[in-house]
């Protein structure tokens, strides 16, 4: 089955830093990788997401990168803020009717002053 | 967001009593979604449905039933609810393969 793997559980960085985490994928098939966010007892929600058929995507202060030939995926949030500290989630999924998301485990990001 | 909503909010109950959580969206979305998180293990996929008659397991369906009333109405129940149930239950809403909008949580304590 499908199974996604996230590293680090937890990171902390200074104010200004970049921050980057790293998901790996079995699922060759999949082909829809979306990060969430999710903020101290609210809800995730998405905030990046890339197609296999592209490498990189970028918005604003993040980014994802594909690897898709060695199953791998990265966050990356530059210049970070206090109110970048929140737990990330990567997932994957596939096309077709079968389709749905599995996630990781998430990282714990804490954006110290 | 208020296009997803559950109740209850917060829930403590007794083991082995049956207890339903309900799921509502406004967003006109087929596809709905229930998933538990537990601290460092993410989140978990119990149930999912693509549409009205479209009832699939997820991959801790164990212990739990989903009923899809509607479109708009995905219920998850706990027949007879035991401590290792204790979590945050999110439902969410999808159009296709894409972003999910999750609702605001439940919080299961079973004691």
């Amino acid at each position: 089955g499908e199974n996604v793997e996230q590293h680090p559980s937890t990171l902390s960085v200074q104010e200004g830093d970049s921050a980057v985490i790293k998901c790996t994928y079995s699922d060759s098939a999949s082909n829809y990788f979306p990060w969430y966010k999710q903020e101290l007892g609210k809800r995730p929600q998405l905030i990046i997401d890339i197609r296999s058929n592209v490498g990189e995507k970028k918005d604003q202060r993040i980014a994802v990168t594909l690897n898709k030939t060695a199953k791998h995926f990265s966050l990356h949030i530059t210049e970070t803020q206090p109110e970048d500290s929140a737990v990330y989630f990567c997932a994957e999924g596939g096309t077709g009717t079968a389709s749905k998301l599995t996630f990781g485990t998430g990282t714990r990001l804490q954006v110290t002053l | 967001d208020a296009d997803v909503t559950q109740t209850p909010r917060n829930r403590i109950t007794k083991t082995g009593k049956r207890i339903m959580l309900e799921c509502s969206q406004t967003k006109g979305h087929d596809r709905m979604y229930w998933y538990r998180q537990d601290p460092g293990l993410g989140l978990r996929l119990i149930y999912y449905s693509f549409d009205v008659k479209d009832i699939n397991k997820g991959e801790i369906s164990d212990g739990y039933s989903v009923s899809r009333q509607a479109q708009a109405k995905f219920s998850l129940s706990l027949e007879s609810a035991i401590p290792n149930q204790t979590a945050l239950y999110f439902c969410a809403t999808s159009k296709e393969i894409g972003e999910q909008y999750f609702g605001p949580g439940t919080r299961l304590t079973v004691t």
